[in-house]
């Protein structure tokens, strides 16, 4: 079956941690994204990728990196720098571009000790 | 600063009645999208208008896009309990997606 996968489903991040959070798709899409949910908000955009081994700061980057090595895999690290991490992110893709339908994964649920 | 803004927010409508949600957005774009959020869940793609004037339609909904005045509407006839979720729209400005807040919509008996 094709498509989006997030790991772990629940995380939880210690004071001054970092954490990664997975996306892999086998949907064979060159753009791959980011985006954070807060409770009662719309999504807003982290990071995006358009082809391997390039991306681009969203709306929010700040305290957040991303790396884009294979073009199946789209890693979101939480740094210690992001102060208020608490949220649901979620990774999208979408066969080439913004202006191709985006699918998403299940998401990942950021939780602070 | 583009807004995208829908409403109402929250929704609460009984079974077999008809309503519409109001998406607004704030600049030009070449598409819009509707999703569908169940509590807890990822987001599910529901319609994509591509130009002035589009309507689709999948069983109890309905969507149309006025580009012109930048409006968009998604039309919900019949209401069932299994359609009770969180519906979103977004618009493509750029590169990525720019989401609404969201209306939460809850179907009663």
């Amino acid at each position: 079956d094709g498509g989006i996968t997030q790991s772990p489903k629940y995380l939880f991040r210690k004071e001054g941690q970092n954490v990664t959070l997975s996306c892999e798709q086998n949907l064979n899409h060159d753009a791959m994204y980011w985006y954070r949910q807060d409770p009662g908000q719309g999504l807003r955009l982290i990071y995006y990728s358009q082809i391997v081994n390039d991306f681009q700061k969203g709306d929010i980057a700040e305290g957040y990196s991303v790396s884009r090595e294979k073009k199946e895999s789209f890693p979101l690290t939480v740094t210690s720098a992001q102060k208020n991490p608490t949220a649901f992110y979620l990774c999208a893709s979408s066969i080439a571009g913004a202006l191709e339908t985006q699918y998403f994964g299940p998401g990942t649920r950021l939780l602070v000790l | 600063e583009l807004k995208v803004e829908q409403n109402p927010l929250f929704l609460s409508m009984q079974e077999g009645k008809n309503y519409t949600i109001y998406c607004n957005y704030s600049t030009t774009s070449d598409r819009l999208y509707w999703y569908r959020q169940d509590p807890g869940k990822s987001l599910e793609s529901l319609f994509v208008l591509l130009s002035n004037g589009a309507v689709k339609q999948e069983g109890r909904l309905m969507a149309s896009l006025d580009t012109k005045a930048r409006l968009s509407t998604l039309h919900i006839t019949a209401a069932v309990h299994d359609l009770s979720a969180t519906y979103f729209c977004a618009v493509v400005p750029g590169y990525a997606l720019n989401f609404g807040k969201g209306t939460s919509l809850l179907v009663t008996p």
